[in-house]
C-alpha cells in the first residue's frame, strides 16, 4: 500500500523550539497533504504539497517533499503551547481521490 | 470561511440498527468523501464521491455502506445494520477537484458508538 508513516511516534519540546516530523510513503503520488488533530476533535488541514513541488512554506510551517526518497518533513518553527495536537501525513496516489493517512506523531509542547 | 458541517456530533446505536451520518460539503465542492478512524488507530478512507456516483471505495465499503447525495447541500453515509466495530469517528471531506491541486477540507466528525 501507499501508506505514509510518520516518526517520531511522539516528540516533546519546549515552547519556541522547533519540531521536526517526517513521513515515508511507498508508491507515487499527486500530492501530500499535512493534518492537524487535536484530541477527540476533527483534522485541520495545514498544506499540501504536490509532487513537482519540493518545498512549501505557510506560516510558521514548512514541508519539504523528496519523491526520489519517497519522504516529506514537517517543520514548526517557534513552537507553541496551543501546537500540541497529533500531526497526520497523508497521500494521493496517482491512480485514486483516496487520501492515505499515517499513523500520526503526537507533538507535545510544553510551556 | 466556509467549512464542511456534520451532524449529528454523537450518535448511539443498538448493533443491528441503521444509522445515517449526514454531512454538508462546501459549498462549491464537487468531490466528497468519507473517512472514518476507530478510537486510536490511523484515518482510513471509506469512500469517495463525484458526478453523483462512487469513483473509489475502500474494502471496508462493503456492501453495509452505501452514500447519498439527496439534494444539492446534503452527503449522507447510511450504515444497514450496525456492528460493534463500525463504532468509530466518521468524517466527512469535500475538495474542489483531486489530483495535484485536490485539499480535502474534513468536518468535525460524527462520533459512532454501537451498543
Amino acid at each position: 500500500s501507499q501508506q505514509g508513516e510518520e516518526d517520531p511516534q511522539a516528540l516533546s519540546i519546549q515552547e519556541g523550539e522547533n519540531a521536526t516530523m517526517n513521513c515515508s510513503y511507498k508508491t507515487s503520488i499527486n500530492n501530500l497533504q499535512w493534518y492537524r488533530q487535536n484530541s477527540g476533535r476533527g483534522l485541520v488541514h495545514l498544506i499540501l504539497i504536490r509532487s513537482n513541488e519540493r518545498e512549501k512554506h505557510s506560516g510558521r510551517l514548512r514541508v519539504t517533499l523528496d519523491t526520489s526518497k519517497k519522504s516529506s518533513s514537517l517543520l514548526i518553527t517557534a513552537s507553541r503551547a496551543a501546537d500540541t495536537a497529533s500531526y497526520f501525513c497523508a497521500t494521493e496516489g496517482q491512480a485514486g481521490t483516496a487520501l492515505i493517512f499515517g499513523k500520526g506523531t503526537t507533538l507535545s509542547v510544553s510551556s | 470561511e466556509p467549512e464542511v458541517t456534520q451532524t449529528p456530533s454523537h450518535q448511539v446505536t443498538q448493533m443491528g440498527q441503521e444509522v445515517i451520518l449526514r454531512c454538508v460539503p462546501i459549498s462549491n465542492h464537487l468531490y466528497f468523501y468519507w473517512y472514518r478512524q476507530i478510537l486510536g488507530q490511523k484515518v482510513e478512507f471509506l469512500v469517495s464521491f463525484y458526478n453523483n456516483e462512487i469513483s473509489e471505495k475502500s474494502e471496508i465499503f462493503d456492501d453495509q455502506f452505501s452514500v447519498e447525495r439527496p439534494d444539492g447541500s446534503n452527503f449522507t453515509l447510511k450504515i444497514r445494520s450496525t456492528k460493534l466495530e463500525d463504532s468509530a469517528m466518521y468524517f466527512c471531506a469535500s475538495s474542489l477537484t483531486s489530483g495535484r491541486a485536490g485539499e480535502q477540507f474534513f468536518g468535525p466528525g460524527t462520533r459512532l458508538t454501537v451498543l
